[in-house]
């Protein structure tokens, strides 16, 4: 099991530029999130997919921010315009639902994607 | 709104010594979760609380769950340095997906 894998792990863009985030969650998962974690607001759900249908996409910021399931294999995360203020660490995450369906598995969270925003 | 707080933030402890770090929630919930997290890497998952009076163990460390309370503890025992991490409680009030985060408490283990 590879685990959730993201791409880039580290991306350096200016102010204005599109940047895309990437991720594969792990084989079989349902369940698929996108956060970001910075110091002063701490993790932040931003939207998360359930059978490659957006579920709840409150947390995402602004109409620039978008993200999108394709496949039960892979999520893309793009912010166009990027600012100054989107610095952050974006982790993906997957999950299971179990039989109980009130319960689903931890978590499982690739290594983030360090955004700068110059 | 669901609100997850930690106490403390920061903990700065002695090899050796035990210490409590505790999560409120402000939301009925029978679901929590702790994790930790190493400096620059990832969330790694350490428990998984399903019911009042659940209890987990690993290791140095012990998960409880009160839900009356809307209380979660993490207990270390005889901490060693390899604990120093931040570690993060995490409430999930829907049918199995949304978790909302605690802020983290940033524990240092000195020798």
């Amino acid at each position: 099991d590879a685990g959730v894998i993201q791409s880039p792990r580290h991306e350096v863009t200016e102010m204005g530029q599109e940047v895309t985030l990437r991720c594969k969650p792990i084989s079989g998962h349902d369940y698929l999130f996108w956060y970001r974690q910075t110091m002063m607001r701490g993790l932040e759900l931003l939207i998360y997919f359930n059978n490659n249908v957006p579920i709840d996409d409150s947390g995402m910021p602004e109409d620039r921010f978008s993200a999108k399931m394709p496949n039960a294999s892979f999520s893309t995360l793009k912010i166009q315009p990027s600012e100054p203020r989107d610095s952050a660490v974006y982790f993906c995450a997957s999950s299971t639902s179990s039989d109980s369906q009130f319960y689903n598995s931890p978590l499982h969270f690739g290594n983030g994607t360090r955004l700068t925003v110059t | 709104e669901l609100k997850v707080e930690q106490n403390p933030l920061f903990l700065s402890m002695q090899e050796g010594k035990n210490y409590t770090i505790y999560c409120n929630y402000s939301t009925t919930s029978d679901r929590l979760y702790w994790y930790r997290q190493d400096p620059g890497k990832s969330l790694e998952s350490l428990f998984v609380l399903l019911s009042n009076g659940a209890v987990k163990q690993e290791g140095r460390l012990m998960a409880s769950l009160d839900t009356k309370a809307r209380l979660s503890t993490l207990h270390i025992t005889a901490a060693v340095h390899d604990l120093s991490a931040t570690y993060f409680c995490a409430v999930d009030l829907t049918s199995g997906s949304r978790l909302t985060f605690g802020e983290g408490t940033q524990l240092t283990v000195n020798p």
